[in-house]
């Protein structure tokens, strides 16, 4: 079945610092998603990409649907304490069934 | 975005009891609801699909007659989990699937904490 692996697992950078995390799946997506989890917390939608090479920003946050449907990235500058907290991307394939397949997270801290 | 709001959001049961576990989309209606749950330190795991009208879908290795759902209308899905042991104690999130115009995107609850002693 689909799978996706994201990556870094985890992060410890200074305040100020640009962060980077990506995703790649073993097959073609047609919509990604990056959400934000943080502790005792639901997910929240931070970006939606629906088409190929998309890039699109919400603040500091950018992220980028990959020309090949198979990996997304998420990049955040200029990083603040409040962005501390469990980053997922998930990934919708070609059913129709909504289904989201998601990565294993990447896990950010931020040092004041 | 779109407000997804679950209730409760924390619930201690004995061994043996009933929980349900309410998600409702506030404001845009959702024919499709998704049910996850999440142990710590670990991702999102889907159990069901829930289907407004018609039954839901259980991914494989999910005891249908053990987590009962419910999609009675276009905002409301439930989630039963029946005769509760200590190994279903987890953190249970839903979402709801928001097909608007062009865009196909999930919105997600706050979760609930089940805790069964």
């Amino acid at each position: 079945g689909q799978q996706l692996n994201q990556s870094p697992q985890s992060m410890f950078i200074q305040e100020g610092e640009d962060v980077s995390m990506n995703c790649t799946s073993s097959s073609i997506f047609n919509t990604w998603l990056w959400y934000k989890q943080d502790p005792g917390e639901g997910p929240v939608l931070l970006i939606a990409l629906y088409k190929a090479g998309e890039l699109t920003s919400n603040g500091r946050l950018t992220a980028q649907f990959g020309i090949t449907r198979k990996d997304s990235f998420l990049n955040i500058s200029a990083s603040i304490p409040s962005d501390v907290g469990i980053y997922f991307c998930a990934g919708q394939g070609s059913s129709n069934t909504g289904k989201l397949i998601f990565g294993q997270g990447t896990t950010l801290q931020v040092k004041p | 975005g779109a407000v997804v709001s679950q209730h409760p959001s924390r619930v201690i049961c004995k061994s043996g009891t009933s929980v349900k576990i309410e998600c409702r989309s506030l404001d845009f209606q959702a024919t499709t609801m998704f049910w996850y749950r999440q142990f710590p330190k670990q991702s999102l795991m889907l159990m069901a699909t829930s289907n407004e009208g018609s039954k839901a879908t259980y991914e494989q290795g999910v005891e249908k007659d053990k987590f009962l759902i419910n999609h009675a209308s276009l905002t409301l899905s439930t989630l039963t989990v029946t005769s509760a042991h200590p190994e279903d104690s987890s953190f249970y999130i839903c979402s709801a699937r928001d097909t608007l115009g062009y865009t196909d995107t999930q919105y997600f609850g706050p979760g609930t904490r089940l805790t069964v002693l």
